[in-house]
């Protein structure tokens, strides 16, 4: 069974910086794109990040420059290191698993709370 | 960016009844088209994609339709476990993966 389990979720102050963590299982980790998606409260969902299978990287706009995902394949896990947080970053964070090809995220974790506020 | 624009915001459905909800791509998009419920404390679940293939494990009461900016999704026949919000997402270009806004479904 596919299962993605985020931690590392926390309360921090603006400026701060946090690093997410997702510990996957039950599928081949070194060939799946893994993304970062989240949902702020009362809003929908937006695409953070991803990293490809040859460690290429891709972000957001609203992110871009201030967070850095990366993978250990090593240990089946995807890290999501965020610097200069904002308030606006304040949202529960879900990693999410890529089908290979034109395809959409068929598995994600159940989320990780991130609270930016001082 | 390709922005993905659902409607309506809410839907204000019977238990029993059929729901369609809409989602608009600003630009085409071929079928590469997914549609995710979302419930409170839960993590959004894959329901449909390629516009019309449901995801394995998804009750037949779902079906996805439409191509190029229009897509549908249809609900045959309300069950409470059913009452959630939905996205669509496009996934045809990237980065980034864009979604709608969500159509909350709630009972009525």
């Amino acid at each position: 069974e596919v299962q993605l389990l985020e931690s590392g979720g926390d309360f921090v102050q603006p400026g701060g910086s946090l690093r997410l963590s997702c510990t996957a299982s039950g599928f081949t980790f070194s060939s799946h794109a893994m993304n970062w998606v989240r949902q702020a409260p009362g809003k929908g969902l937006e695409w953070v990040s991803v990293v490809g299978t040859s460690s290429d990287t891709y972000y957001g706009d609203s992110v871009e420059g201030r967070f850095t995902i990366s993978r250990d394949n090593s240990k089946n896990t995807v890290y999501l290191q965020m610097n200069s947080l904002r308030a606006e970053d304040t949202a529960t964070y879900y990693c999410t698993k890529k089908v290979p090809g034109k395809f959409p995220f068929d598995r994600w974790g159940q989320g990780t709370l991130v609270t930016v506020s001082s | 960016e390709i922005v993905m624009t659902q409607s309506p915001a809410i839907l204000s459905v019977s238990l029993g009844e059929r729901a369609t909800l809409s989602c608009r791509a600003s630009q085409s998009i071929n079928s590469d088209l997914a549609w995710y419920q979302k419930k409170p404390d839960q993590a959004p679940r894959l329901l449909i994609y390629a516009a019309s293939t449901r995801a394995t494990g998804i009750s037949s009461r779902f079906s996805g339709s439409g191509s190029g900016t229009e897509f549908t999704l249809t609900i045959s026949s309300l069950q409470s476990e059913d009452f959630a919000v939905y996205y669509c997402q496009q996934y045809n270009k990237w980065p980034p993966w864009t979604f709608g806004q969500g159509t909350k479904v709630e009972i009525k």
